[in-house]
């Protein structure tokens, strides 16, 4: 059965305190490994796809990177504009579902 | 680009009624869109995956006689939830896909409330 854990469940860093996100996963021939940003009350948002080991993706603060067994989003300098869930989702070739985490509460302090 | 509208955002309504929620793909065409139930500090639980012009597939546990499903047109999806109940207050999130196998981009979400 695919399944993705998400670790840890919530993190607080201080404004400018860099730190990583992990997702780890087990599917059946992955078909991409995809990142999300949801704010309180909204949907989520797109940020990443991964599709093989060794991929890195960036944008802004973020960065996503793969490997067989998990991915991480590292965040660098982050500010209180970056505290969100993120989410991890991984479709595998069982089906056409992306099967999803259950997300990290990040909260960046002034 | 890939901006997906939900529409209402926000719905009260009493027991018993029928609230109709559309999802719309902006400005791509949606092969497939699903439809996404999510509880307060969880993740999203997939309730169906809809394709264009053919029956919702709905996932296990799922009423499909409850949760009808129409996938009109390549940009409009609806869900309506039937005879509605307050256990049914949640929030509701639609998704589109343009492409097989590519990414998927979500609504804003509806937030129902059955009183």
């Amino acid at each position: 059965e695919d399944q993705v854990t998400q670790s840890p469940e919530a993190l607080r860093l201080q404004e400018g305190e860099s730190s990583s996100l992990n997702c780890s996963y087990t599917v059946s021939g992955l078909r991409g490994l995809f990142w999300y940003r949801q704010d309180p009350g909204k949907g989520p948002e797109f940020l990443f796809t991964l599709y093989s080991a060794g991929e890195e993706k960036e944008k802004e603060r973020l960065k996503a990177t793969l490997t067989k067994k998990e991915s991480f989003l590292h965040i660098t300098a982050p500010k209180p504009e970056d505290s969100a869930t993120y989410l991890c989702a991984v479709r595998g070739n069982r089906d056409d579902k992306i099967i999803f985490g259950k997300g990290t509460r990040l909260h960046i302090l002034p | 680009g890939a901006v997906v509208s939900q529409h209402p955002s926000r719905v009260i309504c009493k027991s018993g009624t029928s609230v109709k929620i559309e999802c719309r793909s902006l400005d791509f065409q949606a092969t497939t869109m699903f439809w996404y139930r999510q509880f307060p500090k969880q993740s999203l639980m997939l309730m169906a995956t809809s394709n264009e012009g053919s029956k919702a597939t709905y996932e296990q546990g799922v009423e499909k006689d409850k949760f009808l499903i129409n996938h009109a047109s390549l940009t409009l999806s609806t869900l309506t939830v039937t005879s509605a109940h307050p256990e049914d207050s949640s929030f509701y999130i639609c998704s589109a896909r343009p492409d097989m196998g590519g990414e998927q981009y979500f609504g804003p979400g509806t937030r129902l409330t059955v009183t």
